[in-house]
């Protein structure tokens, strides 16, 4: 039960666009298009912001998408916004855990 | 509207056990899956433990097997977290979290519940 793989910070300037990367291996990201993405602003629970590898719920801005290619799921955010400063944090299903990325910390600079 | 209340952290010493509940609303609770998640002080989230809604399939993180029992009663809409033999890193914030749409994905989170594990 490794945790997943995401880098530890990126930066955008507002109206840029910015991809945070998640890597597992077979048994995880690239064995199932179960993956998520979670949005987590300080002190506040996560919240979903991508399920299944590139749906939104309802409510989510579609400057939110995301993508997996083998072992590694991408989020992308276009059109940075202030308010999209936050620590997201990558899942994926397996067949009887789900394992959670370390976060990745976005700054809107 | 969907909600989940969790409650019963708290500080207890190192070896000592604690009992988390969360409190569900809503909608139908005994339809639904439910899952345990942590996150120490500065650090990410932690996938905990896993309950069917019938209780009948449970899986654990390796850090918790043995220590920790999730359980639920259906009939008072609420989901447990029985912790023993409670570490340090144990320290985190508890969320109960709904995966409400069969997505995969934790739709819906409790505001979490404190334990500190300290001498």
């Amino acid at each position: 039960q490794s945790a997943l793989t995401q880098p530890a910070s990126v930066s955008g300037s507002p109206g840029q666009s910015i991809t945070i990367s998640c890597t597992g291996t077979s048994s995880d990201v690239g064995g199932y298009n179960y993956v998520s993405w979670y949005q987590q602003h300080p002190g506040k629970a996560p919240k979903l912001m991508i399920y299944e590898v590139s749906n939104r719920p309802s409510g989510v801005p579609d400057r939110f998408s995301g993508s997996k290619s083998g072992n590694t799921a991408s989020l992308t955010i276009s059109g940075l916004q202030a308010e999209d400063e936050a620590d997201y944090y990558c899942s994926s299903y397996t067949s009887s855990s789900t394992l959670f990325g370390g976060g990745t910390k976005l700054t809107v600079l | 509207e969907v909600q989940l209340v969790e409650s019963g952290g708290g500080l207890v010493q190192p070896g000592g056990s604690l009992r988390l509940s969360c409190a569900a609303s809503g909608f139908t609770f005994s339809s639904y899956e439910m899952n345990w998640v942590r996150q120490a002080p500065g650090k990410g989230l932690e996938w905990v433990s896993y309950i069917s809604s019938s209780g009948s399939t449970i899986y654990y993180a390796d850090s918790v097997k043995g220590r920790f029992t999730i359980s639920r009663d259906n009939a008072k809409n609420s989901l447990y977290l029985q912790m023993n033999s409670l570490r340090a890193e144990d320290t985190a914030v508890y969320y109960c979290a709904l995966d409400y749409y069969d997505s995969s994905g934790y739709e819906y989170w409790g505001q979490g519940t404190l334990v500190t594990v300290s001498s």
